[in-house]
C-alpha cells in the first residue's frame, strides 16, 4: 500500500497562473480532504469530499476548486494563483464515519506563488 | 463549534527529561481527540487518539495523553525525551458521533537539547 500520495512535491507559479494538485489514495477510503499549512496557523481545511462525486467547502475555500470524479483521487485546483496561496498543501483520507475520524495524510506539496 | 488551543508554540527539553505538550479544547458535544506528529518535510502521522473508554491513552514512541473532561484538556506526555522526538506536534478535535472534520491547533515545535 502506498497510502496517500501527492503530486507534485514542489511547484513554483507566477501570479495568475493555474495548476492542479493531485491526491491519490489506495485504501478505498470514502472521505478525502485538502488542507493548507501556514506557519503559526496549523492546518486549515480548504475543501473535503464524503464520497465519489461529492465535494464541500471547508474553512478557507476561496480561490480553490476541487473535484472527486474517482473515489481514489481528489484534485485541488487553483485557477488564478495569488501570493497568498503560497503554502504547504496536505491531502488526507479517512475510511468512513465508523473509523473514529482518524485521517491519514500525504507527504505534502510545497507551493510558492511569485 | 469546536476549537483547539495549544499552549506554547515552541518547547525545548533536555534529552532524558519529561516532555509535556499542552492542549485544551472546546466542543459543544463529546469530543474525539487526537495528537499528530510531523517530522521535518513530512506529512502528519497519528500518535494517539481518544474516542471513548479509558481516559489515559497510549500511543506510539512512548507517548501518552490523558483526557480530562473537567479541565477540557488533552495534554501529551513522554517520561524521557529522545533526540528523535524533535518534531512539530498538533492536537486536533472532532465531534463524537459523526462530524467529518478535524479542527487542528496551531502546533508546538519540540526541540530536544543534547
Amino acid at each position: 500500500n502506498a497510502g496517500v500520495t501527492q503530486t507534485p512535491k514542489f511547484r513554483v507559479l507566477k501570479t495568475g497562473q493555474s495548476m492542479t494538485l493531485l491526491c491519490a489514495q489506495d485504501m478505498n477510503h470514502e472521505y478525502m480532504y485538502w488542507y493548507r499549512q501556514d506557519p503559526g496557523m496549523g492546518l486549515r481545511l480548504i475543501h473535503y469530499s464524503v464520497g465519489e462525486g461529492t465535494t464541500a467547502k471547508g474553512e478557507v475555500p476561496d480561490g480553490y476548486n476541487v473535484s472527486r470524479l474517482k473515489k481514489q483521487n481528489f484534485l485541488l485546483g487553483l485557477e488564478s494563483a495569488a501570493p497568498s496561496q503560497t503554502s504547504v498543501y496536505f491531502c488526507a483520507s479517512r475510511e468512513d464515519l465508523s473509523s473514529y475520524n482518524e485521517q491519514f495524510f500525504g507527504p505534502g506539496t510545497r507551493l510558492t506563488v511569485l | 463549534a469546536q476549537s483547539v488551543t495549544q499552549l506554547g508554540s515552541h518547547v525545548s527539553v533536555s534529552e532524558g527529561a519529561l516532555v509535556l505538550l499542552r492542549c485544551n479544547y472546546s466542543s459543544s458535544v463529546p469530543p474525539y481527540l487526537f495528537w499528530y506528529v510531523q517530522y521535518p518535510n513530512q506529512g502528519l502521522q497519528l500518535l494517539l487518539k481518544y474516542t471513548t473508554g479509558a481516559t489515559l491513552v497510549k500511543g506510539i514512541n512512548g507517548f501518552e495523553a490523558e483526557f480530562k473532561k473537567s479541565e477540557t484538556s488533552f495534554h501529551l506526555t513522554k517520561p524521557s525525551a529522545h533526540m528523535s522526538d524533535a518534531a512539530e506536534y498538533f492536537c486536533a478535535v472532532s465531534e463524537a458521533g459523526g462530524n467529518e472534520k478535524l479542527t487542528f491547533g496551531t502546533g508546538t515545535r519540540l526541540t530536544i537539547i543534547p
